[in-house]
């Protein structure tokens, strides 16, 4: 595929809301990540998939966050009872190699507001 | 606990000057050292240095890493409108068995050149 796309590109909630975000991989990319990107900060890691599974969630910052690659390509990341510190972008990122062999490539990113 | 520090954090320069950003780095177990660009939305990957000393060069921009000192510098010469944006500097480290390649990014440096 051409690039990394992410879905939406903009999403407002309102607090305690359900929210889904999307990101496709560049087609035969095995490893995909996901960062959060406060403003003015740099991206914090958040998850790791090598495949299906979740290699390293250690960046999840709590329980309502939960990510998913169920065939391994696309990945959707979902955020339960939203808060407004959970506003930020949220940039996915693959690699055509897992475990760091390769060079990361970035989406977009999915800006958050949450109200 | 493993972290990356930029500066300045921001820059203003005129087109014609050269500027060098800084990026200094405490890691355990360090793999890589890695520079994006960033402009509006994506991070775009300028360079990935793993050996000390050896000096990588694309166009206008070129980088070098010192790992005796735990640093690092991206160059950018003869500046243009178009060199305005943050730029990201992350490292990679080792996570026991298991390399993830997650990235541990500093806070930016937004570069900002003008006219």
């Amino acid at each position: 595929g051409a690039g990394v796309s992410q879905t939406p590109s903009n999403k407002v909630t309102e607090k305690g809301k359900y929210v889904e975000l999307r990101c496709d991989p560049i087609s035969g990319h095995t490893a995909l990540y996901w960062y959060r990107q406060s403003l003015g900060q740099g991206p914090e890691f958040l998850i790791y998939f090598q495949g299906t599974g979740a290699a390293d969630d250690s960046g999840l910052p709590n329980d309502r966050f939960f990510a998913v690659r169920p065939e391994g390509s696309v990945s959707t990341l979902k955020i339960q009872r939203t808060e407004r510190g959970d506003s930020a972008v949220y940039l996915c990122a693959s690699s055509r190699l897992a475990g760091g062999e390769d060079t990361q490539y970035f989406g977009p990113g999915t800006r958050l507001t949450v109200l | 606990e493993d972290k990356v520090v930029q500066s300045p954090l921001s820059l203003v320069v005129h087109e014609g000057d050269t500027v060098t950003l800084n990026c200094s780095y405490e890691v355990t177990n360090f793999r890589s050292l890695l520079w994006y660009k960033q402009e509006k939305k994506a991070p775009t990957f300028l360079f990935m240095l793993t050996s000390s000393g050896i000096e990588k060069k694309s166009g206008r921009l070129s980088s070098i890493l010192d790992k005796k000192e735990l640093f690092s510098i991206l160059n950018i010469t003869a500046t243009q409108t178009g060199d305005s944006a943050v730029y990201l500097c992350a490292v990679e480290a080792f996570n026991g068995s298991s390399n993830t390649g997650k990235l541990i990014f500093g806070q930016g440096t937004t570069l900002q050149v003008k006219p």
